[in-house]
């Protein structure tokens, strides 16, 4: 149990164009789902905090109207990447909350989503 | 908000050894300390985590201690393999506010297991 996917695994784009990646919790639900990004040879930073039928909460220095984000139901958050650049190409890994008592804390992760910009 | 501090960077041992990995962190709030493997493209693996009320936990070749007094928490994996080779993160999070189940990571540690 607890699987999260996303999709796609891995995608280029030109610079200038819009990237979508999904993430879903495949046998639970997620009221919260996490959107984290990496860089290599670096550690994963958090970048927003998504709950379902809420806005997402974004962390310092990401910037909302370039990473949009809709959790739209219980099971499924997605992250665009708008007029993505060459420094955005990253490796995306979003994670999500079960909603059942006794793991609270624990996050599930997708197996990420390799993103390059040409 | 949290920070979580993470040592060493690099850490190269013969396979059989045993290998350690210290991380701090900040908020005292802090109630949940995960540990991840991730392989190279890979997703991270939880492979072990503790809750503030105890104070060792073990899997195992893999034990976490935690010492809330000095905000640390360690990783202990004993008789090591090849295939322990990647890398490992520790994180943090709050059980509670606005920050409520945010994880900080640690910068990661690089484990390299000699054959």
């Amino acid at each position: 149990g607890a699987v999260v996917s996303q999709h796609p695994s891995w995608v280029i784009c030109k610079s200038g164009t819009s990237v979508k990646i999904e993430c879903r919790s495949l046998d639970f639900q997620a009221t919260t789902m996490f959107w984290y990004r990496q860089f290599p040879k670096q550690s994963l930073m958090l970048m927003a905090t998504s709950n379902e039928g809420s806005k997402a909460t974004y962390e310092q220095g990401v910037e909302k109207d370039k990473f949009l984000i809709n959790h739209a139901s219980l099971t499924l958050s997605t992250l665009t990447v708008t007029s993505a650049h060459p420094e955005d190409s990253s490796f995306y890994i979003c994670s999500a909350r079960s909603s059942l008592a006794g793991v609270l804390n624990e996050q599930f992760f997708g197996p990420g989503t390799r993103l390059t910009v040409l | 908000g949290e920070n979580v501090e993470q040592h060493p960077s690099t850490l190269s041992v013969q396979e059989g050894d045993s290998a350690v990995i210290k991380c701090t962190y900040s908020d005292s709030a802090s109630n949940y300390f995960p540990w991840y493997k991730q392989e190279l493209g890979k997703r991270p693996q939880l492979i072990i985590d503790i809750r503030s009320n105890v104070g060792e936990k073990k899997d195992q070749r893999i034990a976490v201690t935690l010492n809330k007094t000095a905000k640390h928490f360690s990783l202990h994996i004993t008789e090591t393999q090849p295939e322990d080779s990647a890398v490992y993160f520790c994180a943090g999070s709050t059980g509670g506010g606005t920050s409520y189940g945010k994880l900080t990571f640690g910068q990661g540690t690089i484990l390299t297991v000699h054959p």
